[in-house]
């Protein structure tokens, strides 16, 4: 079975702020993506990755950046955090399929 | 552009009813639709899918849903909940032709069963 994790699971930063979330995965998929959950809402894409090395833009990719280091490592970096990214962040990955596997997600809270 | 609505953001039923979650998607190419369930305070896990073929599939603990291109419609059903089905629940639809796997997920329903 997929194995994604996140850390850290929780996180307080304070405004303009600088912020990694970090997701590993253990399956050797190619494709890893950043979803932001708001209260009330479904999730939203903020970046992609097909392939080490390369991130592409999402639907909602300001305020945000991501980083593909590896195959199994994707991150999320928020340069100067602000309070309109309070959410919760899921990391996901996926093979040749459509099927995602998503991980715990990541609480962050910005004061 | 493909949207997704999920017209009930609350569903309350008791133990052993039948329930149904609506979906409705608005796409006009090639689409692939599935459905997430989140237990809280975990991530999404995968339901079902619908690519192609038998408008009915089937899924995880006892779970199915009927695509219908007429209705724009992918909703999902089971015969007999059980107070464990109590969880959110996404609709999710990926555009196929644009091969990056992108979901666009509903607002997602909030199943409630009671004992």
């Amino acid at each position: 079975e997929a194995a994604v994790t996140q850390s850290p699971r929780s996180k307080v930063a304070v405004t303009g702020g600088k912020v990694t979330l970090s997701c590993h995965q253990t399956n050797n998929h190619d494709y890893m993506y950043w979803y932001r959950q708001d209260t009330g809402h479904g999730l939203r894409l903020i970046h992609y990755s097909y392939v080490a090395d390369s991130t592409e833009k999402g639907d909602i990719p300001d305020g945000y950046k991501a980083s593909r280091p590896s195959q199994e490592n994707f991150s999320l970096i928020l340069e100067l955090a602000s309070l309109s990214q309070t959410a919760v962040y899921f990391c996901a990955s996926k093979t040749g399929g459509y099927e995602q596997y998503f991980g715990p997600g990541t609480r962050l809270t910005v004061l | 552009t493909q949207t997704v609505s999920q017209s009930d953001a609350h569903v309350t039923v008791f133990e052993g009813d039948s329930v149904e979650l609506r979906c409705n998607y608005s796409y006009g190419g090639s689409i692939y639709l599935s459905w997430y369930i989140q237990h809280h305070g975990h991530g999404l896990q995968f339901l079902l899918k619908y690519y192609s073929g038998n408008p009915v599939v089937q899924g995880v603990n006892g779970f199915e849903a009927e695509f219908s291109k007429s209705d724009s419609s992918f909703h999902l059903r089971k015969a007999s909940v059980h107070w464990s089905d109590s969880a959110v629940y996404f609709c999710a639809v990926s555009n196929t032709g644009a091969n990056t796997g992108k979901l666009t997920f509903g607002h997602g329903t909030i199943l409630r069963v009671h004992p």
